[in-house]
């Protein structure tokens, strides 16, 4: 499998709450990282987790972490159209990002 | 305080040439990662350069190789270019080598098509 692993798809309503999954292969990965891409842009860092943490809360943004089971989520509360973007999970490995395929967040008004 | 910026914004090369990518980090870092995004994928790591030095290298042929000058700021060359390069490519900055525990931030990319 992926050494990094996300659900492709996710859509909600406006004022919804958003939850984003990933999943990960390398234990020994120290910091989890979730970036927002918008269409023919780059990437911009939302947040990020220290593995010895289980959560992480940045204004309407939340991290999760379950080290045990390699399991990462981003929740966002009260989603809003301008959210509307790819979403990608990465692990540091050395001294790279390994990153996932991305979820697509698609937020209807 | 400006970002990581990257030039060309936008290119297009023909099979066979050769193409040198820009990147400038954001004041005070001195590492630069490359990064390739094939559309429809997630980044995927070239190299890590701190101090001038290649500090690491992902899976790509040695067709990709990359510098870093004295005042931290980066090249990426790309040799004998093949349809499959065509990518957005990314440059990533950090304060030191180590990934643990430094606020990663990448510029807007080189969108790069080969034709």
């Amino acid at each position: 499998g992926e050494d990094v692993e996300q659900s492709l798809f996710l859509s909600v309503r406006e004022g919804d709450s958003s939850v984003i999954n990933c999943t990960y292969t390398d234990s020994s990965s120290t910091y989890l990282y979730w970036y927002k891409q918008e269409p023919g842009a780059g990437l911009q860092l939302l947040t990020y987790i220290f593995s010895n943490m289980d959560m992480k809360q940045d204004q309407r943004l939340t991290v999760l972490l379950n080290k045990k089971d390699k399991h990462l989520s981003l929740r966002i509360a009260d989603t809003q159209t301008g959210d509307s973007a790819i979403y990608f999970c990465a692990a540091t490995r050395r001294t790279a990002l390994i990153f996932g395929k991305g979820t697509t967040l698609s937020v209807s008004s | 305080d400006a970002g990581v910026t990257q030039s060309p914004t936008h290119l297009i090369k023909t099979r066979g040439q050769q193409v040198t990518l820009r990147c400038s980090p954001i004041s005070g870092h001195k590492s630069v990662s490359w990064y390739q995004q094939v559309l429809g994928q997630g980044p995927q790591f070239i190299f890590q350069y701190y101090e001038k030095e290649e500090r690491g290298r992902g899976n790509f042929p040695d067709r990709f190789s990359a510098r870093q000058f004295p005042n931290y700021s980066s090249e990426l060359n790309v040799n004998a270019l093949l349809l499959g390069d065509s990518a957005l490519y990314l440059c990533a900055s950090t304060l030191s080598t180590e990934t643990s525990g430094n606020t990663i931030y990448f510029g807007e990319g080189s969108w790069l098509t080969v034709v």
